[in-house]
């Protein structure tokens, strides 16, 4: 159980255009989605907090008019790197709180991630 | 400003070896602490700790905290070359829902 997939998993793309990345919670419900970016030997950096149905809680020094996050529904939030550039070339991680109740419940498994290369 | 320490960075043993990584955090309003495997892609979770002093077990795998030293360890015990992988710790606490992870600690199981 607790399956999060993400799609795509490897996009290149040229410089000024945007991407989508879907992050989706396969046998759960989660109302939290989280998406962090990683630097080659780097450790997890977490960009933005994600509410289902509800604005985004971004961290400070990201830019939330480049990295558009929708949380429509329970089991789907999108990053959309907006008029990507070389330097948004990364390694994007989403997870997904498993839903067991209230308090917080803690663990968060991540899917699988999508490679960002920006030409 | 909530802040989690892994030592060491990086580690190189035998196969057979038994290894313990460090993990140390400032955390306001601790509640909990994770550590994961992270591979090629994505991090895989291998614990969760709340209380000190309860270790818990996963085959070759153990883990435990203590809350008097604000830190953690992860054993791995008669390693195998499978177990190479970075392995990051991060904190939870009550002030939010997400994770602050340590630099993560790179280990390589020779043969």
């Amino acid at each position: 159980g607790a399956v999060v997939s993400q799609h795509p998993s490897w996009v290149i793309c040229k410089s000024g255009t945007s991407v989508k990345i879907e992050c989706r919670s396969l046998d759960f419900q989660a109302t939290t989605m989280f998406w962090y970016r990683q630097f080659p030997k780097q450790s997890l950096m977490l960009m933005a907090t994600s509410n289902e149905g509800s604005k985004a809680t971004y961290e400070q020094g990201v830019e939330k008019d480049k990295f558009l996050i929708n949380h429509a529904s329970l089991t789907l939030s999108t990053l959309t790197v907006t008029s990507a550039h070389p330097e948004d070339s990364s390694f994007y991680i989403c997870s997904a709180e498993s839903f067991h109740g209230r308090p917080y419940t803690d663990t968060q498994y991540f899917g699988p991630g999508t490679r960002l290369t920006v030409l | 400003e909530d802040k989690v320490v892994q030592s060491p960075l990086s580690l190189v043993v035998h196969e057979g070896d038994t290894v313990t990584l460090n993990c140390s955090y400032e955390v306001t309003n601790f509640r909990s602490l994770l550590w994961y495997k992270q591979e090629k892609k994505a991090p895989t979770f291998l614990f969760m700790l709340t209380s000190s002093g309860i270790e818990k077990k996963s085959g070759r795998l153990s883990s435990i905290l203590d809350k008097k030293e604000l830190s953690s360890i992860l054993n791995i015990t008669a390693t195998q070359t499978g177990d190479s992988a970075i392995y990051l710790c991060g904190s939870a606490s009550n002030s939010g829902y997400a994770l602050n992870f340590g630099k993560g600690t790179s280990l390589l199981v020779t043969p």
